[in-house]
């Protein structure tokens, strides 16, 4: 069976970091690409990172480029979500996906706050 | 950017009647290899979202048959033929052609 487990969200002041990781279990993790994807309190999905079998290619939404970085370890079969200079309006639910050309496989989000 | 349309974005059904959701993008998802990446996910309330159909019209494993979906170059629809109870919350399209991108989503409610 397919799963993703996040963790690591939590509540965080603006302009502070936080980690998140996502554990897959259930099938070859090395041999697909994954995403993060985020749903702020009350609105839509937002595509927030996606990331290549071997990390060559990483991509993110224009909202977070240059303060959020995506990495993952296919050892330890990982995913995870740097977020560094947190605003306010990255509070969110955050999802990790898994990529078979389609979004396939949701886990059961991490919450992040960012609040003073 | 490529920018997904949604309509309604409110839909209260009676039981057993069918519904239908467009979606619109601002440019055709047709891909360099000639498929189109278009995709629908449900999201009850409190729950993660689901794959429903994958590339405009194929349904994910376990999805009722109830649901269809079609379409192509920048219009596409979800139909559900009946409704079920279980069948309400929000529908989401989703374009993986140019990078990824959302539809504001569509409330199905049952009257």
């Amino acid at each position: 069976e397919v799963q993703l487990v996040e963790s690591g969200g939590g509540l965080v002041k603006p302009g502070g970091s936080l980690r998140l990781s996502c554990a897959a279990s259930g099938f070859t993790f090395s041999t697909y690409s994954m995403n993060w994807v985020r749903q702020a309190p009350g609105k839509g999905l937002e595509w927030v990172s996606s990331i290549s079998t071997n990390s060559q290619y990483k991509y993110y939404a224009d909202s977070v480029k240059g303060r959020l970085t995506i990495s993952r370890d296919n050892a330890r079969n990982s995913l995870y979500l740097q977020m560094n200079s947190l605003r306010a309006e990255d509070t969110a639910v955050y999802y990790c996906v898994r990529d078979s050309s389609y979004f396939d496989y949701w886990g059961q989000g991490a919450r992040v706050t960012v609040s003073s | 950017d490529v920018v997904m349309t949604q309509s309604p974005l409110s839909l209260a059904v009676t039981l057993g009647q069918p519904a239908s959701i467009s979606c619109m993008s601002s440019q055709s998802l047709v891909y360099s290899d000639g498929i189109t990446y278009l995709n629908w996910f449900h999201q009850r309330p409190g729950q993660s979202p689901r794959l429903l159909i994958y590339k405009v019209s194929n349904r994910d494993s376990g999805v009722p048959d109830r649901f269809s979906g079609s379409g192509s170059g920048t219009d596409f629809t979800l139909k559900i033929s009946r409704v079920e109870a279980e069948d309400v919350g929000i529908y989401y399209c989703m374009q993986a052609t140019h990078s990824w991108t959302f539809g504001q989503g569509t409330k199905v409610e049952v009257k």
